[in-house]
C-alpha cells in the first residue's frame, strides 16, 4: 500500500535553532498537509498544499509540495520550546482518505 | 473554525466488555467521520470511513464486527469496541470532513480517546 516516509524520526535541538524535516513516497499525491500532534491530543492542521512547486508559511513555519509530487518538507525557524511535539506529514491523491507519515519527534532544549 | 468533540478522553474498561467511542462535529455538517487508532509511538493508522446513512468501509485487516461504527446523523458518528480485549489498547482519533473547516481541505480532529483494557 501508500506509505509515507517521514524523517528524521526524532530530533534534539536546541532552542533557536532550525529544523527542517521531510516527507518522500514512492507514490504520487495531489494534497500534502502536515500536522502537530501534542501527548494525548489530536493533530492540529499546521500547513496545507494543493499544488505542485507550491511553498507557503505559517509564522515560523514554512513547507513546500515537492515539484515530483512524491515528497514533501517541513521547516520551523527559530525554534521555540512549545515547537516540542511529533510532527505528520499527511497526503491524499483523488480520495477522502489521508494517509499519515511516520512522524518526527521534536525536542526543544532552552 | 471548526471543533470535532470526542467523548471520552480516556476510559478504562475490563477484557470483555464494549466500549463506546463518540465523535460530535459541534459547528459543522460532517458528511463523512474518520477513525484512526494510534499505538504508542507510532503513526495514525485509519481504520474506517464512514458517511453518513450508510456502512461504514473499513480498511484492511480492521474487523469490522469487532469495531462498529455508526453515523447516523450529519453531526455524530460513534465507533464501539466490542469485547475488548488488552491489545485493543490504543488511542482512537476521529476526523470529521465537511463544510465549515477553517483550511481548505475541511478535515478536523477530535482530541482522541484513551482506551485502556484490563
Amino acid at each position: 500500500g501508500q506509505q509515507l516516509n517521514q524523517s528524521p524520526q526524532s530530533m534534539f535541538i536546541q532552542e533557536g535553532e532550525d529544523v527542517s524535516m521531510n516527507c518522500t513516497s514512492s507514490s504520487i499525491f495531489n494534497t500534502w498537509l502536515w500536522y502537530k500532534q501534542d501527548p494525548g491530543e489530536g493533530p492540529v492542521l499546521l500547513i496545507a498544499l494543493y499544488k505542485a512547486g507550491e511553498l507557503t508559511s505559517n509564522g515560523r513555519l514554512t513547507a513546500q509540495f515537492g515539484i515530483t509530487r512524491k515528497d514533501s518538507f517541513l521547516n520551523i525557524s527559530a525554534s521555540i520550546p512549545s515547537d516540542v511535539g511529533i510532527y505528520f506529514c499527511a497526503a491524499t491523491y483523488n480520495t477522502d482518505k489521508l494517509i499519515f507519515g511516520t512522524g518526527t519527534r521534536l525536542q526543544v532544549f532552552p | 473554525g471548526a471543533v470535532v468533540s470526542q467523548h471520552p478522553s480516556w476510559v478504562i474498561c475490563k477484557s470483555g466488555t464494549s466500549v463506546k467511542i463518540e465523535c460530535r462535529s459541534l459547528d459543522f455538517q460532517a458528511t463523512t467521520m474518520f477513525w484512526y487508532r494510534q499505538f504508542p509511538k507510532q503513526s495514525l493508522m485509519l481504520m474506517a470511513t464512514s458517511n453518513e446513512g450508510s456502512k461504514a468501509t473499513y480498511e484492511q485487516g480492521v474487523e469490522k464486527d469487532k469495531f462498529l461504527i455508526n453515523h447516523a446523523s450529519l453531526t455524530l458518528s460513534t465507533l464501539t469496541v466490542t469485547s475488548a480485549h488488552p491489545e485493543d489498547s490504543s488511542f482512537y482519533i476521529c476526523s470529521a470532513l465537511g463544510a465549515g473547516g477553517n483550511d481548505r481541505y475541511g478535515y478536523t480532529f477530535g482530541s482522541g480517546t484513551r482506551l485502556t483494557v484490563v
